[in-house]
């Protein structure tokens, strides 16, 4: 069974920093790409970053590129999120998710960052 | 920019309608690159369909996607109780994802 298992989350203070981390399971994590996707609270789905299985090619949206650095340890079949200079808008659920070609075929349960003072 | 539009916001249904969904790009997707999601208050979001008209793993057959160029569709044939929740498309393109803004579907 897949399973992608999102942590991390917290309460950060404006231009904070925090790290969050996903640990994947039950599939070959070396061979597929991952991406980060938030939700704001009542809100859509955004986009945030993507890294290729080999980490060759990496994508960001335009809101988070220069403050977000996505990255990945094949070794641990983990992926990360290096979140810096957060701000209020940042504050949503972080899920992590398995692109399988051009859709995101599996999800974690996601975990929630709160930028606040 | 890559808009997807979702219409309606909300659609108010029975258990046992047929609910329409529509989704709508501001430039042409190929069939390919649309998806469609499903989530749940609490849940992570869920894939449904892909390729616009291909169904998930697991996925029922009351679900069913259609559409090409800038229309899509995704159709719920009879609303089971299981099925009220909020519907996002999402298109791939230039090695990004752009979701639409989702429509929800509510018991009338």
């Amino acid at each position: 069974e897949v399973q992608l298992v999102e942590s991390g989350g917290g309460l950060v203070k404006p231009g904070g920093s925090l790290r969050l981390s996903c640990a994947a399971s039950g599939f070959t994590f070396s061979s597929y790409t991952m991406s980060w996707v938030r939700q704001a609270p009542g809100k859509g789905l955004e986009w945030v970053s993507s890294i290729s299985s080999s980490s060759t090619y990496i994508h960001y949206a335009d809101s988070v590129r220069g403050r977000f650095t996505i990255s990945r340890d094949n070794a641990k079949n983990s992926l990360y999120l290096q979140m810096n200079s957060l701000r209020a808008g940042d504050t949503a659920v972080y899920y992590c998710a398995r692109i399988l070609a051009t859709h995101l075929d599996q999800w974690g349960q996601g975990t929630l960052v709160t930028v606040s003072s | 920019e890559n808009v997807l539009t979702q219409s309606p916001g909300t659609l108010s249904l029975s258990p046992g309608e047929r609910a329409t969904l529509s989704c709508r790009a501001n430039e042409s997707v190929s069939s390919s690159y649309l998806a469609w999601y499903q989530q749940k208050p609490g849940q992570a979001p869920r894939l449904l369909i892909y390729g616009a008209s291909s169904r998930a793993t697991g996925i029922p057959d009351r679900f069913s996607g259609s559409g090409s160029g800038t229309d899509f569709t995704l159709t719920i044939s009879r609303l089971e109780p299981e099925d009220f929740a909020v519907y996002y498309c999402q298109r791939y393109g230039s090695s990004r994802f752009t979701f639409g803004q989702g429509t929800k579907v509510e018991i009338k």
